[in-house]
């Protein structure tokens, strides 16, 4: 079973600083990867999505990276903004292809302090 | 952009009560939606996958006959919690892919039995 580990669950930093979150699975024979951004008490938006046979991908400040063979993914993002603190939710797919729905991690909960 | 639609955004009832949530496609047809419930500070765990046409397909653990998912129409899918407990408030969000995209989900319903 597909299980997704995200770290650090927390993280508060000031405005400006570089990150990196961290997101690990256990079931290498993935298709595809996501982040998403979470604010509270709303639903998901969509950040970056890594295919498998890609190693990153880059939106504006964010990169994500996935190292498929170790089972790892990471989120830089750049030049952070108080804008950024939300929750920020790693996925897999659940199941080896086709039409599935994701198997999440628990998030990290990022704050930027201003 | 693609859109799903989640109604309502939140609903108090009380314990014994059904409650019905919609999740619609705004401009794209889907032969398949999720259904995901949050627990606080927990991770999305997917519910069940919804089919346009056909049953419902349910995750381990969850009760089919509580919790009805009805997908009568390539743009709606309706979860329906029955008989509901204070136990089954939770956050719940679905989502649906337009074909050759990465999965949108809705904004979420968040649930209060009283």
């Amino acid at each position: 079973k597909q299980e997704v580990t995200q770290i650090p669950a927390a993280l508060s930093v000031p405005e400006g600083e570089n990150l990196v979150l961290n997101c690990s699975f256990t079931d290498s024979a993935i298709y595809n990867l996501q982040w998403f951004r979470q604010d509270p008490g709303k639903g998901l938006t969509s950040l970056l999505l890594i295919q498998s046979s890609q190693r990153e991908q880059t939106s504006g400040r964010l990169n994500a990276s996935l190292d498929k063979s170790s089972g790892r993914s990471t989120l830089y993002i750049a030049a952070s903004q108080p804008g950024d603190s939300a929750t920020y939710l790693c996925a897999v797919p659940y199941s080896g292809g086709g039409a599935d729905g994701l198997t999440f991690g628990k998030g990290t909960h990022l704050i930027i302090q201003p | 952009g693609a859109v799903v639609s989640q109604h309502p955004s939140w609903v108090i009832c009380k314990s014994g009560t059904s409650v019905k949530i919609e999740c619609r496609s705004l401009d794209f047809q889907a032969t398949t939606m999720f259904w995901y419930r949050q627990f606080p500070k927990q991770s999305l765990m997917l519910m069940a996958t919804s089919n346009e046409g056909s049953k419902a397909t349910y995750e381990q653990g969850v009760e089919k006959d509580k919790f009805l998912i009805n997908h009568a129409s390539l743009t709606l899918s309706t979860l329906t919690v029955t008989s509901a407990h204070p136990e089954d408030s939770s956050f719940y969000i679905c989502s649906a892919n337009p074909r050759g995209s990465p999965l949108h989900f809705g904004n979420g319903t968040r649930l209060t039995v009283t």
